[in-house]
């Protein structure tokens, strides 16, 4: 099974700040998805990236597949504190299994 | 429309005892997934099915463990013999299935805890 390691695991942060978030792998993947989880809740998909170098924007949020499709980071400009939550990358291993990093929690103080 | 629904949202039991948990999809998705996850983890794939028939069960850890999806739509995950360390959000998720890659839509767990 191949491994997704996230970085940091735990961020907190002032409103108004940017962030950035990885998500890395030594193995390829064919795609990567991002998703954010509430406690409480599941996991609600944010992006999906499949292409190597790939850069797709969600309002203020930038994702970024690398070169290699090995890894991908988030990047949140200007975080809110609606932001706050847990955010999981998960490559696709094969055509329906998801893995999953460990998450990366995220806090932004008022 | 309504989304995936997970029934009980909590579950107690005693080490030893034999659980299930359900999941219903959302109507239509013919592909469903039972993941696990452990306090501070993200999800770990336990089991794929795609219409009746487990696809890739690859992720179950050990024969304690077995799912069930007789109609292709409402799925159950039975646990005998729980132990402690089964203890955790058990998470099911429904897609479309297709070509390329398919959003899984989650529901919203149920908590195990095995006492």
């Amino acid at each position: 099974t191949q491994l997704l390691e996230q970085s940091p695991q735990f961020l907190s942060i002032q409103e108004g700040e940017n962030l950035t978030v990885y998500c890395n792998s030594s193995s390829v993947f064919s795609s990567l998805q991002w998703y954010r989880q509430e406690p409480g809740e599941g996991p609600v998909l944010l992006v999906t990236v499949v292409t190597g170098g790939e850069v797709k924007k969600l309002k203020r949020l930038t994702f970024q597949f690398g070169d290699a499709r090995k890894d991908s980071s988030l990047h949140i400009t200007a975080a809110q504190p609606g932001d706050t939550g847990l955010y999981l990358c998960a490559g696709a291993e094969g055509a329906q299994k998801l893995v999953f990093g460990q998450g990366t929690r995220l806090t932004i103080n008022p | 429309g309504a989304g995936v629904s997970q029934t009980p949202s909590n579950k107690v039991t005693e080490k030893g005892k034999y659980v299930e948990l359900r999941c219903d999809p959302i109507s239509g998705h013919t592909a469903l997934y039972w993941y696990r996850q452990s306090l501070g983890q993200g999800p770990e794939f336990l089991i794929y099915f795609q219409g009746t028939g487990a696809a890739d069960d690859s992720g179950l850890p050990n024969d304690r463990f077995f799912a069930v999806r007789p109609e292709g739509s409402v799925s159950t995950l039975k646990i005998q013999r729980t132990e402690r360390g089964d203890s955790a959000v058990y998470l099911c998720a429904s897609s479309l299935f297709g070509a390329g890659v398919n959003e899984q839509f989650f529901g919203p767990g149920t908590r195990l805890t095995v006492l």
